[in-house]
């Protein structure tokens, strides 16, 4: 099975930072990363696929990068409705699996 | 407007069985694969399984975790997905999320999720 590690589990940042949050494929992936946004007691949130490609409606502060094993999202002026836990999840192959997650908290 | 509505969650005992089903609405529902993603308390995500459409034979594919007790199937005519769920085990305890698959292979749309609690 793929593993997928996210770093930080967790992070403080203020309102207007710019936030990078790390994703790394014990394999390669090619491109097949997404990422969803998680608020408390909501179901995920689709934000990217492929990559780098924005899901319909999501706003262009959010930026994903990478390819192979390392991939990175990047929020670039963080806002209130932001703080959330990010997931990415490979979906190259099977089991599909998900990172363990990183909260974004208000510092 | 995209909807997935789960239902049938609820409080099962160990080795018991549940059968969780999903409506979908606002879009061809046989077009598209679906997944079943769960998420124990006050942890992470956890792909369970899914699905594929006629074309692709409905072939589904699960995690090890529930292979040979859970069962994914659809019903293109009444626009529907079912977990069954056997042999439940106190760590099958989470909320459950259906999702679509798009075209580009991820999840763009959830439910809202159930939550299946397995205890005696």
């Amino acid at each position: 099975d793929i593993q997928m590690t996210q770093s930080p589990s967790s992070l403080s940042a203020s309102v207007g930072d710019r936030v990078t949050i790390t994703c790394r494929a014990s394999q390669g992936i090619s491109t097949y990363l997404a990422w969803f946004q998680q608020k408390p007691g909501k179901a995920p949130k689709s934000l990217i696929y492929a990559t780098s490609s924005l899901q319909s409606g999501v706003p262009s502060k959010f930026s994903g990068s990478g390819s192979g094993t390392d991939f990175t999202l990047t929020i670039s002026s963080l806002q209130p409705e932001d703080f959330a836990t990010y997931y990415c999840q490979q979906y190259n192959s099977y089991p599909l699996t998900f990172g363990g997650g990183t909260k974004v908290e208000i510092k | 407007e995209v909807q997935l509505v789960e239902s049938g969650g609820g409080l099962v005992q160990p080795g018991g069985s549940l059968r969780l089903s999903c409506a979908a609405s606002g879009f061809t529902f046989s077009d598209h694969y679906m997944d079943w993603v769960r998420q124990a308390p006050g942890k992470g995500l956890e792909w369970v399984g899914h699905i594929r459409n006629k074309p692709d034979s409905y072939t589904t594919k699960y995690a090890a975790s529930v292979k040979g007790r859970f069962t994914i199937s659809r019903d293109d005519s009444k626009n529907s997905l079912y977990l069954q769920m056997n042999s439940l085990k106190s760590e099958d305890t989470a909320v459950y999320y259906c999702g679509r698959i798009n075209g580009y292979k991820f999840v763009d749309y959830w439910g809202q999720g159930t939550l299946v609690t397995v205890s005696s």
